[in-house]
């Protein structure tokens, strides 16, 4: 089973279009993160969750938004397709702050 | 605010040589430090740990030490495989200072030859 899953993985899409990747983690983890891996490979978070209540939200567009409807999912949907929204984007759940992080396997988006 | 530095990759070896990649942290807390790797074209799977000063972390032959008095948790191993080439990244989590938010280096490709 796998512990932090995340969909789709790869996505392909035009610029302007409207996206959505789903992320559960099936590990009982009470929090949850969304991180990015821009081209030169550098993570950065953009928002965490800790028991469906945005606790982190780093300075990213509003085209993103995150939905946590429980505990163990955190979607994230991006409005609004642009270019440099091209990225890997990483799903993470921990049980509480502080404590070790668990990643997904990624999603690779690529806007063309 | 809380930072880490990782050496400058990508880092060539032969196999069976011996490894270290460098990293050095600045946090006004106390961190918790990790290493993490991503093998091409995967996820990130964390490598090892420590939470306290003087903790050593392990695994698959990996192994650092948290240097508090250096700010260090530098990476080795003893003798290097074809199979450990991927993208290693140094990180902190400082409950006190960030959040709870992990703070990553910049990774450093390890690029190991036959």
């Amino acid at each position: 089973d796998t512990a932090v899953s995340q969909t789709p993985k790869y996505l392909v899409t035009q610029m302007g279009n409207d996206k959505s990747i789903k992320c559960e983690q099936n590990l009982g983890h009470d929090t949850m993160y969304w991180y990015k891996q821009d081209s030169k490979k550098f993570l950065k978070i953009m928002f965490s969750y800790n028991n469906k209540e945005l606790i982190i939200n780093e300075t990213v567009p509003n085209r993103f938004s995150p939905k946590s409807p429980d505990k163990a999912h955190l979607n994230l949907h991006i409005n609004s397709l642009e270019l440099g929204d091209s990225a890997v984007y990483f799903c993470a759940s921990s049980r509480g702050r502080g404590n070790t992080i668990y990643f997904g396997e990624g999603s690779w988006l690529t806007v063309v | 605010g809380d930072s880490v530095t990782q050496m400058e990759g990508p880092v060539t070896l032969s196999e069976e040589a011996f490894l270290t990649i460098n990293c050095t942290y600045t946090a006004t807390g106390y961190p918790s430090l990790f290493w993490y790797v991503q093998y091409p074209g995967e996820g990130l799977q964390l490598l090892l740990k420590a939470t306290k000063a003087d903790d050593k972390g392990s695994n698959k032959g990996f192994e650092a030490t948290y240097r508090k008095e250096t700010t260090s948790f530098h990476l080795e191993k003893g003798s290097v495989q074809v199979s450990d080439s991927a993208v290693y990244f140094c990180a902190l989590i400082d409950i006190y200072n960030q959040g709870g938010k992990l703070i990553f280096g910049q990774g450093t490709e390890l690029s190991v030859k036959p």
